[in-house]
């Protein structure tokens, strides 16, 4: 199995440009979530997807930030206009089993994202 | 809501010695709990989990863990670190009901010398 696979691993923009990460789930999970991690606050959950619906986007920082998920191996989140201040690793993750407590959640290689 | 707490932030030891990092959370009902690694530029990979049983969880490159519930503690342990375990770790916590959400700790830095 390839993993949770994302896109692009690096990502370096100047501030106001719209900023698309992408994100394939391992194949026959059903939840996915979005992290954000930087120095200053951690490793944060953005959103989470379960069988492609939203669920929870209360960590989503603010309108600026949208993500998609059309099917059940892809997912999209976008920063339109992006800011220095979004500059961070942005993770992926899927699980299976949606609705089972405590299900392990499989990481993908991140993007790193720097916002000139 | 529930939070995780890792009172160490940076730990730094010599290869052989033994390693205890703290986690705590806070939550009533009842837990599943994690931990994970990163390795220096890599992505989080699951070291341990505990969701029922034997309090005494061990992983992967000879960690363990151990669920005291009357202690909301879920400290990892390993008898004798490499170089090759510097990294950072996370100790994560889900409830059983109602919230799938993993709460993360802030994680501990751990670096080995040689």
């Amino acid at each position: 199995d390839a993993g949770v696979i994302q896109s692009p691993r690096h990502e370096v923009t100047e501030m106001g440009q719209e900023v698309t990460l992408r994100c394939k789930p391992i194949s026959g999970h059903n939840s996915l979530f979005w992290y954000r991690q930087t120095m200053m606050r951690g490793l944060e959950l953005l959103i989470y997807f379960n069988n492609n619906v939203p669920i929870d986007d209360s960590g989503m920082p603010e309108d600026r930030f949208s993500a998609k998920m059309p099917n059940a191996s892809f997912s999209t989140l976008k920063i339109q206009p992006s800011e220095p201040r979004d500059s961070a690793v942005y993770f992926c993750a899927s699980s299976v089993i949606a609705g089972e407590r405590g299900e392990t959640q499989y990481f993908g290689p991140g993007t790193r994202l720097l916002v000139l | 809501a529930q939070s995780v707490s890792q009172h160490n932030h940076h730990v730094i030891l010599s290869e052989a010695a033994s390693l205890e990092l703290g986690c705590n959370y806070s939550y009533g009902g009842t837990v599943n709990l994690f931990w994970y690694v990163q390795y220096p530029g890599q992505h989080l990979q699951l070291l341990l989990k505990y969701f029922s049983g034997d309090p005494l969880v061990k992983g992967i490159k000879g960690f363990e863990a151990e669920f005291i519930k009357s202690k909301f503690s879920f400290n990892l342990r390993k008898p004798s670190v490499q170089w090759s375990d510097t990294a950072e770790y996370f100790c994560a916590v889900v409830s059983n009901f109602g919230n799938e959400k993993l709460t993360f700790g802030t994680g501990t830095r751990l670096t080995i010398i040689p």
